[in-house]
């Protein structure tokens, strides 16, 4: 069966270091989104893809950007971990036409201290 | 942007209906769709709507109003396993095309 699937799952890093959380979806699908969740502020938008090599910024995008090189994956990194980036954080993808529903990944949960 | 706007918390009693609220303004509109949540898993599909009116998927149900900016989630026959995070979400091709924008979610406590 196609999934999305996240990792790692769980990850604690220290402030200033480099982190790249990885997504892959089978579904084939062009659209691929990251969103950070927090208690008061449900999910937010980070960055997303339409498709190789496109990316576009989102509501919270500082300090985290994403690379598309293929179909399947859209990693993302947090070029300097901050403790106000620990955070839930998911990955979704949705195909065409525009009225398909998003299918999030399990989840990352990340400690920045 | 956006302004996506749901009751923080809601309680209902095992086997009765709850009814979700959601208000959105938004600058565009492409859709509006229901999530739930459990604790400490991934949000999942519920519903989706883009014309006015109810859509019914078994014992959940889902209506639009796009001239109010207003939806709601109906919940029928209330399960203990229906305790979660509701999440309202809208898409706004005009700010972030296929991306959803969510509501800060409506957390549900069923009680027996």
């Amino acid at each position: 069966d196609a999934e999305i699937t996240q990792s790692p799952r769980h990850k604690i890093t220290e402030t200033g270091r480099q982190v790249t959380l990885a997504c892959h979806q089978t579904w084939n699908h062009n659209n691929m989104f990251w969103y950070r969740q927090d208690l008061g502020h449900g999910l937010r938008l980070i960055h997303y893809s339409y498709g190789v090599h496109d990316t576009n910024k989102g509501e919270v995008s500082d300090g985290y950007s994403v690379s598309r090189s293929n179909t399947e994956d859209l990693p993302l990194t947090l070029e300097s971990a901050a403790s106000s980036q620990t955070s839930v954080y998911f990955c979704a993808s949705s195909g065409n036409p525009s009225d398909t529903e998003a299918f999030f990944g399990q989840g990352t949960r990340l400690t920045v201290v | 942007g956006q302004n996506i706007d749901q009751p923080t918390e809601m309680t209902a009693t095992e086997g009765a209906i709850v009814q979700i609220n959601c208000t959105y303004q938004t600058s565009g509109f492409n859709g509006l769709f229901w999530y739930q949540q459990h604790a400490g898993e991934a949000p999942t599909f519920l519903s989706y709507n883009v014309l006015d009116g109810l859509e019914e998927k078994g014992r959940f149900s889902s209506f639009l109003s796009r001239s109010k900016g207003y939806s709601y989630l109906l919940l029928k026959e209330l399960q203990m396993k229906d305790s979660a995070s509701y999440l309202c979400a809208v898409r706004d091709p005009s700010d972030s095309g296929y991306a959803l924008n969510f509501g800060k979610g409506t957390s549900l406590l069923v009680t027996p």
